[in-house]
Parts: structure tokens; sequence; C-alpha cells
């Protein structure tokens, strides 16, 4: 049973426009969670996090929004950039555990 | 520095060969996690070490799957008798400790092919 999902397999935004990728997650012991970037051919490269004890957590033009209630977050990228285009993923772990879950990613496509 | 490797980067095989899989982790990073993404699926958790204790297994997902991790550093990730099923892109990450807040380095996969 999958416990965190991207239920969007794919995003196509505008240059300069906002992407916002969304995530959502069924386990509320989930207390980390992380987001990351693929592209083609290589490995996943870890791009932001966010603790439960915070809603958000920004890092240049990448902002990551946790909603615990709903147990959901978003990460925004602002501007988009057409090298932004690749998979993301996000994942969660909890309590400081060894495992972390996945979702199946998103495809994202910034045209220029 | 050097990030993680992994060799081969493709692998293809007939169904019932055994397979090994190897992964070079970060100098110096004690836990080292092996993955596997299936085709529109997300990243699967295998198994994880850390530094000398029992590795956690409860990812494998059949007895044909095993993994050592020599010497605390390299690992190799050995599938038995293989099935079509376990095509996949097999992915190798290490971290300097284990579970949060310390993120995990990815390699770039070994894509198998069992025909």
């Amino acid at each position: 049973d999958q416990q965190v999902k991207q239920n969007s397999p794919s995003l196509s935004v505008q240059e300069g426009r906002i992407s916002i990728l969304n995530c959502d997650y069924t386990n509320s012991m989930f207390d980390y969670f992380l987001w990351y970037k693929k592209y083609p051919a290589e490995g996943p490269t870890f791009l932001i996090s966010i603790s439960s004890i915070k809603d958000k957590n920004e890092d240049g033009r990448f902002t990551v929004f946790l909603n615990k209630s709903a147990k959901h977050l978003s990460l925004h990228i602002v501007p988009s950039q057409p090298g932004d285009s690749a998979v993301y993923f996000c994942a969660a772990s909890e309590g400081g555990g060894n495992q972390f879950y996945f979702g199946t990613g998103t495809s994202l496509t910034v045209i220029p | 520095g050097a990030g993680v490797s992994q060799s081969p980067s493709n692998k293809v095989t007939e169904k019932g060969k055994d397979v090994e899989l190897r992964c070079d982790p970060i100098s110096g990073h004690t836990a080292l996690y092996w993955y596997r993404q299936s085709l529109g699926q997300g990243l699967e958790f295998l198994i994880y070490f850390q530094g000398n204790s029992a590795p956690d297994k409860s990812g494998l997902p059949s007895d044909r799957f095993s993994a050592e991790r020599t010497g605390g550093s390299v690992s190799t990730l050995t599938i038995q008798r293989t099935q079509q099923e376990d095509s996949a892109v097999y992915l190798c990450a290490s971290s300097l400790n284990s579970g949060s807040p310390y993120e995990q380095y990815f390699g770039p996969g070994t894509r198998l092919t069992v025909t």
C-alpha cells in the first residue's frame, strides 16, 4: 500500500511561472519529508526537506509547504526555469527510522 | 568529491540466472540503502545497512534477494534465479548517518532487464 502518493504523473508550466507539485501521505507518524529531483539516467538528488515542526521551508526558488492536518505537502518553484524539467519525488520518514517512503514521482516540463 | 557509484549501469540477463549489483557509497557515509524502481512505480525500499549493525532487510521482496556490505563500505545486491518481474532500476544511496535529517545521496542506478 502506497503511503506516499503523488497523484499527478506530469505537469507542464511556462517558463517564469510557478510550478506546484503536490504530495499526500497516509501515515500520521511521518515527521520528516524530502523532495528529490531526478534527471534521466541519473539517480535522484536531494532538493529540499522539511521537519513536521515547521509548515514552510524555503531555499532560493524552492519552497516546501507542509499541512499536517491534511497530510499534504507541496513544492513550489518560482520562477520556473527550463532546467527544472525533471521528475520530482517526495519522500517521508518516521521518527528517524531507516525507511524512507517515496511517491511515484511527477514529471515536470518547463516550456521556454 | 566522488559520489555514489554503481555497476554495471545496465544488465540484461536470462530468466533463472543469478545477478550481482555493486554499490560504492560515498567515503565516510555509514548508512547505505538499496531501492528499486519498477516501471511506473515509486522507489521501493529493499534493505538498509548502518555501520556494523544488523541490516534492516524488511523490504526484500523474497528470499531470492540478498545483500552484503563488506568492511562497512562496498555493498553487493544479489538476486538469485531472476524472474521477469525483477526487471527494474536498482538504486543505491548512502548517507552520513541514519534517519532524518540526513539526506541520502543516490547513485545513477543499475537497469536490470530479465528476458
